[in-house]
């Protein structure tokens, strides 16, 4: 069956733009969650849902927000972007919580200039 | 507060030799679970195994397999018979299994290089 599909895999954005970035889970998995991957604060987690229901968020500011649709795909969308953006941003796909496998997306590598 | 600790940066490993990666992890709740994941340079986080807190048994994959010592909150992964394709960054991850919150909490990674 197909992977956790994640798109776009690149982007180069500008200071001040909005960015919208998708991942489609594994057929089946209601649980999607985000994070963002930096050399210097490593994974942090952005946030978590499930039935199209946001179940927890991390510590980002507001500028960073998502949703999930019903049929579980997740878009997480960053305004005002600012040069710290800049991570590859991951989400992760489980059946459902608590699940003893969770599968990642290849990732998103936001760039921001 | 959840925690978890790689506490090797690095590491070199010949190949066709077994190597240990060391975890080890902080948490309060009884009930969590604990997975490996591999990192090659494209970047996907790819699954490698999982131990549930109340497993009794230690998680095997193939050839990864999982030193769990609960009362030292360790979960290390021994990689056995290295290959050059086990050259990647490796993360361990704790999870809770609650219906509140189910978020990975990551340590900062090994990175492991095999020699041939």
């Amino acid at each position: 069956k197909a992977g956790v599909t994640q798109t776009p895999r690149y982007l180069i954005k500008t200071r001040g733009q909005q960015v919208t970035l998708s991942c489609s889970p594994i057929s089946g998995h209601r649980s999607v969650s985000w994070y963002q991957q930096t050399p210097g604060q490593g994974l942090q987690f952005l946030f978590e849902y499930f039935s199209e229901t946001q179940r927890n968020k991390g510590n980002f500011p507001g500028r960073f927000s998502g949703r999930q649709f019903s049929n579980s795909r997740s878009e997480m969308n960053v305004s005002t972007l600012e040069l710290g953006d800049s991570a590859l941003y991951l989400c992760a796909s489980s059946f459902r919580q608590g699940s003893t496998e969770a599968f990642f997306g290849q990732g998103t590598r936001l760039t921001v200039v | 507060a959840q925690k978890i600790t790689q506490t090797q940066p690095g590491m070199f490993v010949q190949e066709k030799e077994a190597v240990t990666l060391d975890c080890t992890y902080d948490t309060s709740d009884p009930s969590y679970g604990l997975f490996w994941y591999k990192q090659p340079s494209s970047g996907e986080m790819i699954f490698l195994i999982y131990q549930g807190s109340y497993d009794q048994q230690n998680a095997t994959e193939g050839r990864y397999s999982l030193n769990f010592q609960k009362a030292r909150k360790s979960a290390n992964l021994v990689i056995s018979a290295s290959q050059l394709g086990d050259s990647a960054m490796y993360f361990c991850a704790m999870r809770h299994d609650t219906y509140t919150g189910n978020q990975f909490y990551f340590g900062t990674g090994t990175s492991l290089t095999v020699i041939p």
